[in-house]
């Protein structure tokens, strides 16, 4: 059964700092890793997926990274704002499924 | 990107009854999936629902207890039977949607139920 860990568990940074948020699987049989966001009492937001075949991906300040051999993915967020306080969470798909990390939740101090 | 919808939003049920969630997506896809999110903790699957298939339970989850429907390419429900206080929690529909480079899951905005 894949097992994904998200360490730390909660992350309080001044604004202007960059965050790094990690996320180890168990299974490195994946197919892809996507990181999401979830504001508080609210659905997921797909930030970044990452094929299994890829080491990283970027999107603005968002960059992820995936070292599927030591079943490691980092998501680094650079010059965090306010705005950037969320849950965040990685996902592993593999057998037709996702399996989610307990998240890491961030806050971001103006 | 896909969008999906839910309905309800939030409801406050009375322990014993049923309610059912709804979930549309704007375009066909094969695969949907029910997700529990319940306080303080992160997703956990109940069921994958196939269109012309039963759904298929994840340990832990029984069809008597969260009946699933799939009637056609772009819509899924989901009752919650027998309601208990432990059943408070936001209940998220997903849809996969399949290229030719991956598989991507997007998320309905969730239901927040809670019970009396």
């Amino acid at each position: 059964k894949q097992e994904v860990t998200q360490i730390p568990a909660a992350l309080s940074v001044p604004e202007g700092e960059n965050l790094v948020l990690n996320c180890s699987f168990t299974d490195s049989a994946i197919y892809n890793l996507q990181w999401f966001r979830q504001d508080p009492g609210k659905g997921l937001t797909s930030l970044l997926l990452i094929q299994s075949s890829q080491r990283e991906q970027t999107s603005g300040r968002l960059n992820a990274s995936l070292d599927k051999s030591s079943g490691r993915s980092t998501l680094y967020i650079a010059a965090s704002q306010p705005g950037d306080s969320a849950t965040y969470l990685c996902a592993v798909f593999n057998d037709y499924k996702l399996s989610f990390g307990a998240g890491t939740t961030v806050t971001v101090r103006a | 990107s896909a969008v999906i919808s839910q309905k309800p939003s939030r409801d406050i049920c009375q322990r014993g009854t049923s309610l059912t969630i709804q979930c549309q997506v704007d375009s066909q896809v094969t695969m949907m999936f029910w997700y529990r999110q319940q306080p303080g903790q992160s997703l956990t699957l109940i069921a994958t629902a196939n269109q012309g298939s039963e759904a298929t339970y994840e340990s832990g989850f029984v069809i008597d207890k969260f009946p699933i429907s799939r009637p056609n390419l772009t819509f899924s429900t989901l009752t919650v039977s027998n309601m208990s206080p432990e059943d408070s929690s936001i209940y998220l529909c997903s849809a996969d949607f399949r290229d030719s480079l991956t598989d991507t899951q997007y998320f309905g905005p969730g239901t927040r139920l809670t019970v009396l």
